[in-house]
């Protein structure tokens, strides 16, 4: 079967301190990976992707992701986060064949505290 | 250029009424996508117009139907509601050209409630 797995709901963490988010997936096809991020009573924003080639992937605010076929994971971090980046986070995910239809995770919500 | 927009903003209906929601797509941009996304947990892909038609559908109920026009802006109706349906509903738009995905635009969402 097919699908995305966010295990971790909620993430506390204090600012300036490194994150990372937890991605996993069930495919049998190959895959396109996403990271989006929705703040409160907004739409969703990309933060990254993966579709081909390195398998570190850098986007905006400072995140990145790492795409690990054998583990089929890719992982959100962050280095030092922000008051700005408490948000919710969605992994997402393409299976190929399938059309250009988004699956997603449950969510992780991610708290930055003082 | 204008970015997706959706409307109505906040949408409370009663169990068995219809509702149509709205979605203006990104300049350029030829097909739709909609989405539920139920509190806390992940949206759910409903289905996606592509020049006017219907290119794919989720695990949705016939009651969920949808209409593109040809500014490519669309519509999603459902009707017979049920107090399951209370959800945020996302429409993104993108450009299918020849790349290997094309990047879907979220708008703002309507949070739709149903008592």
């Amino acid at each position: 079967a097919q699908s995305v797995t966010q295990l971790d709901s909620q993430v506390p963490v204090f600012e300036e301190a490194p994150v990372e988010l937890r991605c996993n997936y069930s495919s049998s096809v190959s895959v396109y990976l996403f990271w989006y991020v929705q703040y409160p009573n907004q739409g969703l924003q990309l933060l990254l992707k993966y579709l081909s080639g390195s398998t570190l992937v850098k986007g905006i605010n400072g995140f990145e992701a790492e795409f690990n076929k054998s583990q089929t994971s890719f992982h959100l971090r962050k280095p030092s986060v922000h008051i700005s980046d408490t948000a919710e986070y969605f992994c997402a995910v393409i299976f190929t064949g399938g059309g250009n239809k988004l699956t997603f995770g449950t969510g992780t919500q991610l708290k930055v505290e003082l | 250029e204008t970015g997706v927009t959706q409307s109505p903003t906040h949408l409370i209906k009663t169990r068995g009424q219809q509702v149509t929601l709205r979605c203006s797509s990104q300049s350029g941009h030829n097909t739709v996508s909609w989405y539920q996304q139920a509190l806390g947990q992940g949206p759910q892909f409903i289905f996606q117009y592509y020049r006017e038609e219907e290119n794919g559908r989720g695990n949705f109920p016939p009651r969920f139907s949808g209409l593109q026009f040809p500014n490519y802006s669309s519509e999603l109706n459902v009707n017979a509601l049920e107090l399951d349906d209370s959800a945020l509903y996302l429409c993104a738009s993108s450009a299918t050209g020849t790349s290997v995905y094309n990047e879907q635009f979220f708008g703002p969402g309507t949070r739709l409630t149903v008592l």
